[in-house]
């Protein structure tokens, strides 16, 4: 099976715009949780979607945001752009039998 | 709190013995989860260990698990220049919501 999927892999914006980075899961995953990972906070859950409702939320500000389609892919939202947003947004899928998590390469953001 | 602890550094001689240390918090864990993160890279599952086992051997990885202490080891046999990377422990929480919470990760030197 592939794995998790997440593009783009690289991303570089500027502050008070918007982004959108998008994930894939493993096929017939159908939980999928984002991270955000940065040297000084390390890896922070964001939220987690499973068949397109999400079912929790970490303490992240309603600029972050997301959404999971019908086919378990999701995206992730970030609106009005700060420096302190510059990190790696890590996607995760588990099967449903399992809390065993799976993860993507990670999209890099950088807000200049 | 919601805090697992490990120390952020190590450093062993190739060939050597490496042993990472952690401290859990939430007792209904379920299962507990080792992550390896090379340079530029997602999160690698290298191992987990269902909280009802003491110990898990897999090739050169052996997880201890004490419940009572809440404490958990990774060692790594015979270790590589290969295995130098930051290593995450983690717990997932699976109530009110999936979430998994981690390490602030040991970063892991292996001199040749």
């Amino acid at each position: 099976k592939a794995g998790v999927t997440q593009t783009p892999r690289y991303l570089i914006k500027t502050r008070g715009q918007q982004v959108t980075l998008s994930c894939s899961p493993i096929s017939g995953h159908r939980s999928v949780s984002w991270y955000q990972q940065t040297p000084g906070q390390g890896l922070q859950f964001l939220f987690e979607y499973f068949s397109e409702t999400q079912r929790n939320k970490g303490n992240f500000p309603g600029r972050f945001s997301g959404r999971q389609f019908s086919n378990s892919r999701s995206e992730m939202n970030v609106s009005t752009l700060e420096l302190g947003d510059s990190a790696l947004y890590l996607c995760a899928s588990r099967p449903d039998s399992t809390d065993t998590q799976y993860f993507g390469p990670g999209t890099r953001l950088t807000v200049l | 709190g919601e805090d697992v602890e490990q120390s952020l550094f190590l450093s062993v001689r190739e060939g050597d013995s490496s042993v990472i240390n952690c401290t859990y918090t939430d007792s209904s864990s379920t299962y507990l989860y080792w992550y390896k993160q090379e340079p530029g890279a997602g999160l690698q599952l290298l191992t987990y260990i269902f909280s009802n086992m003491d110990m898990k051997q897999d090739q050169r990885l052996t997880v201890l698990l004490n419940k009572k202490d809440k404490h958990l080891s990774l060692r790594i046999a015979d270790t590589q220049t290969g295995d130098s990377a930051i290593y995450f422990c983690a717990e997932t929480r699976n109530t009110g919501g999936f979430k998994t919470i981690f390490g602030a990760g040991t970063r892991l030197f292996v001199k040749a």
